[in-house]
């Protein structure tokens, strides 16, 4: 089966930990992105990567760092830079990297709290 | 001015009506227009793009965009309970492509 997978499911740590959430797809699709949602709100865009060894910031890159070693692989760690970082943490892709407008798809997400 | 706005609802309807959602956009050089829902706790899911003016019909689901107007629709026809959720406009920003997301419309469907 063709998708995304995003683990762990739930995630908790301390205050003044870094960690790394994983995402990987096996559709073939060249971008990967990455969101927050808090609630009541829009997704908002951390990271994205158009092709292998090449992200961009997207909207608020603080606090947090990817990389894009392998075309199916689109880690995300977040930092103790972060102020906020409980949230719900959304990879997407999409098949395009040239142009973003296909349309994107989502893994089943993070939620991570950190205390 | 936030540039995707939604209704933020919640928008009850009883089961076997057609729930309308809408979305505005301040960007007038948009291209692609995204509806997702989303289930509690769970990851959006798309369930429509359109690209040009007019109707999209896909099954129980229609998505109309008037770019004039700067807005998107989305009509659910035959609501039933399962389409309880929120739904999310996604629009591309005409300078990069990246999607913009309204906040999302919560739909409750009521038997």
């Amino acid at each position: 089966d063709g998708g995304i997978t995003q683990s762990p499911k739930y995630l908790f740590r301390k205050e003044g930990q870094n960690v790394t959430l994983s995402c990987e797809q096996n559709l073939n699709h060249d971008a990967m992105y990455w969101y927050r949602q808090d609630p009541g709100q829009g997704l908002r865009l951390i990271y994205y990567s158009q092709i292998v060894n090449d992200f961009q910031k997207g909207d608020i890159a603080e606090g947090y760092s990817v990389s894009r070693e392998k075309k199916e692989s689109f880690p995300l760690t977040v930092t103790s830079a972060q102020k906020n970082p409980t949230a719900f943490y959304l990879c997407a892709s999409s098949i395009d990297g040239e142009r973003l407008s296909y349309e994107q798809y989502f893994g089943p997400g993070t939620r991570l709290t950190v205390t | 001015q936030k540039e995707v706005e939604q209704n933020s609802g919640p928008l009850s309807v009883p089961e076997g009506a057609i729930a309308s959602l809408n979305c505005t956009y301040s960007d007038r050089g948009s291209q692609s227009f995204f509806w997702y829902r989303q289930y509690s706790g769970k990851s959006p899911e798309l369930i429509m793009f359109i690209y040009s003016n007019g109707d999209k019909e896909d099954g129980r689901f229609t998505a109309q965009l008037n770019k004039a107007s700067q807005y998107v629709s989305l009509l659910i026809r035959d609501s039933q309970p399962s389409d309880s959720a929120t739904y999310l406009c996604a629009v591309t920003n005409s300078n990069d492509y990246k999607l913009s997301f309204g906040a999302g419309t919560t739909v409750t469907v009521r038997a």
